[in-house]
Parts: structure tokens; C-alpha cells; sequence
């Protein structure tokens, strides 16, 4: 139980186009989810938490209007970058919970996004 | 500030050989302890969850300890396998709808 599933697991677009990860909870409600940022050889970052029907809340230091997210159905959420630039080159890892008071995360597969 | 390390960064042993990974923490009020395995490319496998309340958790090989008073983890792994190589991440939440806190991460490689 408890999969989270992500897709695409690898994406590659060019320099000012916009891309969208989808992440899903295969088999329980995703109260709330979770977007986070892996650089190579690096930890995962928070960007983003966000519970269904509300707008997220953005880790400091993260630009909501390049990354907008959206939590519109319990088993669903979405990050889309904007105007994509190589600097946004990175591993995105989506996690999920099935209550609003977190006691345990589930983590997605991850995608690679590549902007070239 | 609350923050999670973890040393070493990078740990080689040869197969067979018992290994203990680290992991400390700077608060001891943490309301519990996760410990994750990340392959390169790929996303986090649970391993262990340590609720606050707990001294250890053990799952097959694996034996994770939580020590609030020091403010240390440890995740034990016995008779370590090749298969077993990957990096570590230990996290902290420090109360329940709180963020997850997330160490450096240990790589691991085991020799056959």
C-alpha cells in the first residue's frame, strides 16, 4: 500500500517552455503533498507544501509564479516550471500523506526534468 | 535551528561486514526519525520509522536506534550485501504536521 507514482520519470524541453509533473496517490487520499528538489549529490530541498483544494505554501526562496502547483483532487497534484531555464535542470520528487497532521510521508519515483 | 547531519558523506566496506550509519540531530524534541534509501536515480524507500516514544526499530537487516538525550540515530546493517549499496538519507520531524528534515545523506558501497 501507500504508492505514489509520478510521471513523466524523465522529461527533456528547451529553454522558455513550460513542463508539468504529475504525481498521484495509486491507493489511499493525499490530504497533502509535497514537491521537493534533489540537486546531484545533493539532499532534498522542500519546495512546496500543499493540502487538497488550497493553494500551496512555498518554502522561502522559491518563486511561486515559476512554479505553480496544483492539489485539485485528493489523489492528485501537479508542478508545472514555467519559462523553463537549464538552471531548473533537477530531480523532482513528489511525497504525499493521508492526513493533515503528517506522521508519515510516501515518496514518488521522481522526474528528471533536462531544459536545454 | 533545527537541522539533521549525517557523517560520513561517502563509506566503502567489503561484502559481508557489519556497518553502522549515522546520524544526529540538533533538537531532541523530535516527534520521530525516518530513515530512507535513495538508488541513483531514483526516488526514497522508507527503511525505518522511529516514533519519539521508541528506542529502536529493527526491519530484516536493518536495525535503526534513536537516542534523543544525544541527539543521535544510528541505522545498523548486518552481513551487508553489494545489493545494499545506495545512499542513506535520515530525516527529522520535530512535531506532527511538521516538515520533514532531511540530512546529507550517506553513500554506501559495498564490495564483492
Amino acid at each position: 500500500g501507500a504508492v505514489v507514482s509520478q510521471h513523466p520519470s524523465w522529461v527533456i524541453c528547451k529553454s522558455g517552455t513550460s513542463v508539468k509533473i504529475e504525481c498521484r496517490s495509486l491507493d489511499f487520499q493525499a490530504t497533502t503533498m509535497f514537491w521537493y528538489r534533489q540537486f546531484p549529490k545533493q539532499s532534498l530541498m522542500l519546495m512546496a507544501t500543499s493540502n487538497e483544494g488550497s493553494k500551496a505554501t512555498y518554502e522561502q526562496g522559491v518563486e511561486k509564479d515559476k512554479f505553480l502547483i496544483n492539489h485539485a483532487s485528493l489523489t492528485l497534484s501537479t508542478l508545472t516550471v514555467t519559462s523553463a531555464h537549464p538552471e531548473d535542470s533537477s530531480f523532482y520528487i513528489c511525497s504525499a500523506s493521508d492526513g493533515l497532521i503528517i506522521r508519515e510521508q510516501y515518496f514518488g519515483p521522481g522526474t528528471r526534468l533536462t531544459v536545454t | 535551528k533545527q537541522e539533521v547531519t549525517q557523517i560520513p558523506a561517502a563509506l566503502s566496506v567489503p561484502e559481508g561486514e557489519n556497518l553502522v550509519l549515522n546520524c544526529s540531530f540538533t533538537d531532541s524534541a523530535i516527534y520521530n526519525l525516518q530513515w530512507f534509501r535513495q538508488d541513483p536515480g531514483k526516488g526514497l524507500t522508507s527503511l525505518l520509522l522511529i516514533q519519539s516514544s521508541q528506542r529502536e526499530q529493527t526491519s530484516g537487516r536493518l536495525n535503526a536506534s534513536l537516542d534523543k538525550s544525544s541527539g543521535r540515530s544510528t541505522l545498523y546493517i548486518a552481513a551487508s550485501q553489494p545489493g545494499d549499496s545506495a545512499t542513506y538519507l535520515c530525516a527529522g520531524r520535530y512535531n506532527q504536521g511538521g516538515k520533514l528534515i532531511f540530512g546529507q545523506g550517506t553513500e554506501l558501497s559495498v564490495k564483492p
